[in-house]
């Protein structure tokens, strides 16, 4: 399996672009998982879907944020407008959920995101 | 204000030394997880522990979950170069069906040759 794969590796862009990352999970995977990683605040939950049905999006910082899955195997993070503050690494993951002792999040490599 | 306070945030040490690094909170989980990332790189789940006061160990590596569910520590004996990352917990609770960490901001250990 190819893991969780993420496009596009880096982005940079300018304020006010809008701004979409992918993600594809691991085939069969049921949980996916949006983060957000900077040096201030570490590794922030955005929001996470279960069988394509997002469950809790109160990570979302502002409404500029949305994410999508309109199926198992694709989902996207979009910023609209985006601004400086936006700037940082984001992560997709996706897990089986199967039981609390086998539960495990594959990450993907990341879209390391600037806005200028 | 971090549901799960990680310490100590850097750590640099030579070859050899054994270190150990703490995992707090005032909340309870369900379980821990303990996840190594590496530059440029996605986490990596290193062990997950669910019992309170249970102890696993993964080669030189130790982990323990607090009595009370709430914190964690990890102990790594005589440290290589090949240890150097980002070491981050993550608590675990159930929602919606699944089962969400809540990631601390991490340890970031460098291990000098």
């Amino acid at each position: 399996d190819a893991g969780v794969i993420q496009s596009p590796r880096h982005e940079v862009t300018e304020m006010g672009q809008e701004v979409t990352l992918r993600c594809k999970p691991i085939s069969g995977h049921n949980s996916l998982f949006w983060y957000r990683q900077t040096m201030m605040r570490g590794l922030e939950l955005l929001i996470y879907f279960n069988n394509n049905v997002p469950i809790d999006d109160s990570g979302m910082p502002e409404d500029r944020f949305s994410a999508k899955m309109p199926n198992a195997s694709f989902s996207t993070l979009k910023i609209q407008p985006s601004e400086p503050r936006d700037s940082a690494v984001y992560f997709c993951a996706s897990s089986l959920g199967q039981t609390l002792t086998n539960e495990k999040l594959f990450f993907g490599s990341g879209t390391q995101l600037s806005v200028l | 204000t971090q549901l799960l306070e990680q310490s100590p945030q850097f750590l640099s040490i030579q070859e050899g030394e054994n270190l150990t690094v703490y995992c707090n909170s005032s909340s309870v989980f369900s379980s821990l997880q303990w996840y190594r990332q590496e530059p440029g790189e996605g986490p990596v789940l290193l062990v997950t522990v669910v019992t309170g006061g249970e102890v696993k160990k993964l080669k030189r590596l130790t982990f323990q979950f607090g009595d009370a569910r709430k914190d964690s520590s990890l102990h790594i004996t005589a440290a290589q170069p090949g240890d150097t990352g980002l070491y981050l917990c993550a608590g675990v609770f159930t929602s919606g069906g699944s089962y969400i960490p809540t990631f601390g901001r991490g340890t970031s250990l460098i291990v000098h040759p």
